[in-house]
């Protein structure tokens, strides 16, 4: 499984945009990004999944570079909701085993 | 509606007492696992199975055990607890690999606390 590097910690306020990068050099060709969410007390939730390019949903962006190696999720205009620990983590179909990281703690200030 | 449901929520007993955290699913999914996260720590994969019958040990040592007898029903059992296993237990269940990883759905954990 390809290592993730991410930061530890990030403060932003409400209404900015959020950009968390996550650094993934060891990338396979068959490996998807993944970015998972989860508040204090709960289990993750899924937020967003990529392969190359940009993807978007209804709650954040997902930029990859050409070169795949680092992924930035975006937030658009968190608000106090968003203060979470974010995930990021690499792997493909025969992944059986997701590597959780210690992952980045968002927090979000009125 | 299709859910991912752990009980007890919150259990605090003696040491050296049996338990067993209950884990189910109703969306059928083949995959499930437990996960141990300590507060403010990372997830640790201690438990995971592909289907009926198939137990594998994660990347975590665990003395629980884990049984899957029916697909939807994946429970663990701690023989003998010590206070070391306090921690928070999750359940989680995924899909059969289609290509991308697939998403896992986490159940609320189980907050354990060995006195």
């Amino acid at each position: 499984l390809a290592k993730t590097t991410q930061p530890i910690s990030m403060d932003s306020y409400e209404g900015q945009e959020v950009n968390i990068t996550c650094s993934h050099n060891n990338i396979a060709t068959n490996d998807y990004i993944t970015w998972y969410q989860q508040f204090p007390s709960q289990g993750p939730r899924f937020i967003i999944q990529g392969y190359k390019t940009k993807v978007t949903n209804e709650v954040a962006s997902l930029f990859i570079p050409a070169d795949r190696k680092s992924s930035t999720l975006s937030l658009p205009r968190v608000s106090l909701s968003d203060t979470a620990v974010y995930y990021c983590l690499v792997g493909d179909d025969n992944t059986d085993k997701l590597i959780f990281g210690t992952g980045t703690r968002l927090q979000v200030f009125p | 509606e299709a859910d991912i449901y752990q009980t007890p929520r919150y259990l605090v007993i003696g040491t050296g007492k049996k338990i067993t955290l209950e884990c189910s699913q109703t969306m059928g999914h083949d995959k499930m696992y437990w996960y141990q996260q300590d507060p403010g720590m990372e997830l640790h994969l201690i438990h995971y199975s592909y289907g009926v019958n198939s137990t594998e040990k994660g990347d975590l040592s665990s003395e629980s055990t884990v049984s899957r007898i029916r697909t939807e029903h994946f429970p663990l059992t701690l023989e003998s607890a010590r206070p070391s296993h306090t921690s928070q237990y999750l359940c989680a269940s995924s899909e059969l690999a289609s290509g991308s990883i697939n998403e896992q759905f986490f159940g609320p954990g189980t907050r354990l606390t060995v006195l």
